[in-house]
């Protein structure tokens, strides 16, 4: 059962290159996040989709972009990357929306270093 | 403005005791939930208890319970019969809106 799978694991890029983080989930949930955690903080949300075709930004959407591409896939854009987006990056997905009891699953994480 | 506050960065626990880790929240939503995140040293957050703002009863899940005071704004994890296993980091979390806010969180750490 795989739930939610980010890909890659590790990444490290040059100031300026771009990225795509992927993200898959076999759980059917129409709800999809990314989000960032930087060292000794809690995470934050990037962006947000509700279901296919529909995203919205979170708390720091600034420098990245976000494709829902089906349902199960959820993928985040860094366009020209900076040192300051040097993060552990976090997909998850849930059941239902804004007012559901049902808790985010969450991927393995994506470990970003930009030199 | 901070939403989630937890003001333990760590603590210790003897091995079968009981911790508590404090949450406090802000929000003027009537209707929100809270969630308490586990993540281990090998990164990966693990879903652990849900308290929804208009349930009755405190929520309980195995060795986890959630002492829920609303009129306070807190949500405090209590671990029952800790064991080594426990240790890592703890997030306390609000859903609001879109996604969850996070607080800093709180490090276990278990001692045999």
């Amino acid at each position: 059962n795989a739930g939610v799978t980010q890909t890659p694991k590790f990444q490290v890029l040059k100031t300026g290159q771009s990225m795509t983080l992927q993200c898959a989930q076999d759980m059917n949930h129409n709800s999809m996040y990314w989000y960032r955690q930087d060292p000794g903080m809690g995470l934050r949300l990037i962006y947000y989709s509700a279901s296919e075709g529909t995203t919205d930004k979170g708390e720091v959407p600034n420098g990245y972009n976000v494709s829902r591409l089906n349902k199960r896939e959820f993928s985040l854009r860094l366009e020209s990357a900076a040192p300051s987006q040097t993060s552990v990056y976090f997909c998850a997905s849930s059941e239902g929306g804004r007012t559901s009891n049902q808790p985010q699953h969450f991927g393995d994480g994506t470990r970003l270093s930009i030199l | 403005a901070q939403k989630i506050t937890q003001t333990q960065p760590g603590m210790f626990v003897q091995e079968k005791e009981a911790v508590t880790l404090d949450c406090t929240y802000d929000t003027s939503d009537p209707s929100y939930g809270l969630f308490w995140y586990k993540q281990p040293s090998s990164g990966e957050m693990i879903f652990l208890i849900y308290q929804g703002s208009y349930d009755q009863q405190n929520a309980t899940e195995g060795r986890y319970s959630l002492n829920f005071q609303k009129a306070r704004k807190s949500a405090n994890l209590v671990i029952s019969a800790s064991q080594l296993g426990d240790s890592a980091m703890y997030f306390c979390a609000m859903r609001e809106g879109r996604g969850l806010s996070f607080g800093a969180g709180t490090t276990v750490t278990v001692r045999a």
